[in-house]
């Protein structure tokens, strides 16, 4: 398997423009989220998906963010407009929810940088 | 309110000696525990879980102890390598929940050969 895959890897975009990150899943797995890092406030969770539909958005920092999940092998995190504060690393990572531990598998990340 | 902690932002250590990590979290609920390790320019990678039903669990060169009550957990690498230099999330979920995670912010180990 080739892994959660993101694309794209780096994004420059000036402030105001609309940005769309993209995820693929690990084939097979039911639960996927999506991260950030930044300096000041580490790995923040913002939302995830179970079987395709969102279970908790609470850490998406406002309404300029938004994320979908069409299908089981594809999801998007779109910001709209963008802002330079939203500059960071985004991470995507899927996992086969069982009973069991939970692993989650992380894609690269994009690297995001608004100007 | 952050509920697992990774005090140390940092930690430097000799090629060949021990790596001790630790965590702390405030949520008793927490039924799995996950150490994950990072390098840069890519994403964190799995590298060794405990279950709250045990205080050890050993994997080659990494061992992860839980002091349940203590709410604490430490990744201990032994012996350290350069190729560990990397930053270490603690991370912790309760059951249910879809899988979802707790990670702590992170700290960078650095083995100097």
């Amino acid at each position: 398997d080739a892994g959660v895959i993101q694309s794209p890897r780096h994004e420059v975009t000036e402030m105001g423009q609309e940005v769309t990150l993209r995820c693929k899943p690990i084939s097979g797995h039911n639960s996927l989220f999506w991260y950030r890092q930044t300096m000041m406030r580490g790995l923040e969770l913002l939302i995830y998906f179970n079987n395709n539909v969102p279970i908790d958005d609470s850490g998406m920092p406002e309404d300029r963010f938004s994320a979908k999940m069409p299908n089981a092998s594809f999801s998007t995190l779109k910001i709209q407009p963008s802002e330079p504060r939203d500059s960071a690393v985004y991470f995507c990572a899927s996992s086969l929810v069982t009973t069991g531990v939970g692993t989650q598998y992380f894609g690269p990340g994009t690297r995001l940088l608004v100007l | 309110d952050q509920q697992v902690k990774q005090n140390s932002p940092s930690l430097s250590v000799q090629e060949g000696r021990i790596s001790i990590l630790n965590c702390d979290y405030t949520n008793s609920m927490f039924d799995y525990f996950l150490w994950y390790k990072k390098y840069p320019a890519e994403g964190p990678t799995f590298l060794i879980s405990i279950s709250s039903i045990k205080d050890k669990n050993e994997d080659g060169r990494f061992t992860v102890f839980l002091n349940k009550s203590a709410k604490h957990l430490s990744l201990h690498i032994v012996p350290s390598q350069p190729g560990d230099s990397a930053v270490y999330f603690c991370a912790a979920k309760v059951a249910g929940y879809a899988g979802k995670s707790t990670f702590g912010d992170g700290t960078t180990l650095t083995v100097k050969p």
